[in-house]
């Protein structure tokens, strides 16, 4: 089993539709969550933190279930630039001290006006 | 601004040429990060460094070699023995609190070819 599972899409939505995308995660130790916005041939950028059950940003809302593990991301209202592949990354502990974030391999979403 | 910077944004290296990725922060960042990301594969740890004079290797390393000398500068150097090269290579660095890394960020990667 991977360690972070997405499914790739892509999903292809209307503009003002509502979406969501959820991630499974293998490793219960798992202690903080991201959904991250990849644009095509750019670096990621955070989009939102999910250290908790969950937090809204606006349009976005990511809930997160730590007894089935997995986290959600939510969409509402969706645009045409929303239109991103979206990463659901999990930080992870690495022995010792040190913990490392784990990608999935993303969520292609494409809005269509 | 406070940032990443990577240079260059586009690179072609020979086979069995050496060639040096640049990432400079000016966040300052405790640890920086090289990933490698591959159409339809997720971003792959190369090496991530903690502390300046100190690094780790990643899920990949093999073919690939870093430094960190400065805490703004964390150079990565892609071998010959990486059979592999082509990718988009992608600097990150982050604040850390204990065993936890807040802030990631990442720069504008560097797309490399061999040709």
């Amino acid at each position: 089993r991977k360690e972070v599972e997405q499914d790739p899409g892509p999903f292809n939505v209307p503009e003002g539709a509502t979406v969501a995308f959820n991630c499974t995660y293998s490793n219960s130790a798992s202690q903080s969550f991201f959904w991250y916005r990849q644009d095509c041939r750019k670096e990621p950028k955070l989009l939102m933190s999910v250290y908790s059950s969950g937090n809204e940003d606006g349009r976005f809302t990511a809930q997160l279930n730590r007894a089935s593990q997995y986290i959600s991301l939510l969409i509402r209202d969706s645009k045409l630039s929303d239109s991103a592949t979206y990463l659901c990354v999990v930080n992870v502990p690495s022995g010792g001290a040190t913990n490392k974030l784990i990608f999935g391999t993303g969520t292609l979403l494409a809005v269509q006006p | 601004d406070g940032g990443i910077t990577q240079s260059p944004k586009y690179l072609f290296r020979k086979e069995g040429q050496n060639v040096t990725l640049s990432c400079e922060q000016n966040l300052n960042h405790d640890a920086m990060y090289w990933y490698r990301q591959d159409p339809g594969q997720g971003l792959r740890l190369i090496y991530y460094s903690q502390i300046v004079n100190d690094f780790q290797k990643g899920d990949i390393a093999e073919g690939y070699s870093v430094s960190r000398e400065k805490k703004e500068s964390f150079p990565l150097t892609v071998t010959s023995a990486q059979k592999n090269p082509t990718a988009f290579y992608l600097c990150a660095s982050s604040v850390r609190q204990g065993a936890l890394y807040y802030g990631y960020t990442f720069g504008s990667g560097t797309r490399l070819t061999v040709v």
